[in-house]
């Protein structure tokens, strides 16, 4: 089965912190995505990685950052987390030559006081 | 741009009875797949059912079947025989062909009454 994992389930910060999420999966898959769920919006693109070292701005990339710097692994990162920024993060991988089956993470909770 | 539209935020179901939960989308794409992913409370997205554009006939899983009208845009999920289980957000989503990224839309909450 293919596992991708999230490094914390519940994530609290404080406004102007860098903060990092982590997102693993197992399964040599060369496409990575990070999306942000909230209530009323359903899931929105936030970046994509299609490769080590490569990416590609979703639809709501202001604010966020991405490291793919190992094909395994594939990371979000808020230069500087703001209150509005708080939302359920979700992680997602797919692979090249299937990229219509995309397995995702439990996600993260993330609060910004 | 692709849109996704779900116009039922809330829906419920006694168990053991069926439920559709409807989805229309906006495309100028000819090749093209639809999803319906299922998020149960704090648990993880899976998908339940795909659907290739350029199949004619409607995608079955089980209790779970899909009614694909791709004139009218239309990609309904039907369940049957509904379970205690089944009660979760219902995302319905766009990937264009040759394409990586999923369009979704904003989900619809299903709750199983038993």
């Amino acid at each position: 089965d293919v596992k991708v994992t999230q490094s914390s389930r519940y994530l609290v910060k404080r406004t102007g912190e860098k903060v990092f999420l982590e997102c693993v999966q197992d399964m040599d898959h060369e496409n990575m995505f990070w999306y942000r769920q909230d209530p009323g919006l359903g899931l929105r693109l936030i970046y994509f990685s299609y490769d080590v070292k490569m990416k590609e701005k979703g639809d709501i990339p202001e604010g966020y950052s991405v490291s793919r710097e190992k094909k395994e692994r594939f990371s979000l990162i808020l230069e500087s987390a703001s209150t509005n920024q708080t939302s359920m993060y979700l992680c997602a991988s797919s692979l090249a030559r299937d990229p219509d089956t995309q397995y995702f993470g439990p996600g993260t909770r993330l609060t910004v006081l | 741009a692709q849109t996704v539209t779900q116009s039922q935020p809330e829906m419920s179901v006694q168990e053991a009875e069926t439920v559709t939960l409807s989805c229309t989308y906006d495309t100028s794409e000819n090749n093209y797949y639809l999803f319906w992913y299922k998020q149960p409370p704090s648990r993880q997205m899976i998908l339940v059912i795909r659907q290739e554009a350029y199949k004619q006939q409607n995608a079955t899983e089980n209790r779970f079947s899909v009614n694909f009208q791709k004139a009218a845009k239309s990609f309904s999920l039907k369940i049957s025989d509904s379970q205690l289980g089944d009660t979760a957000m219902y995302f319905c989503a766009f990937m264009k062909f040759r394409s990586e990224k999923l369009v979704f839309g904003k989900g619809t909450k299903l709750t199983v009454n038993p």
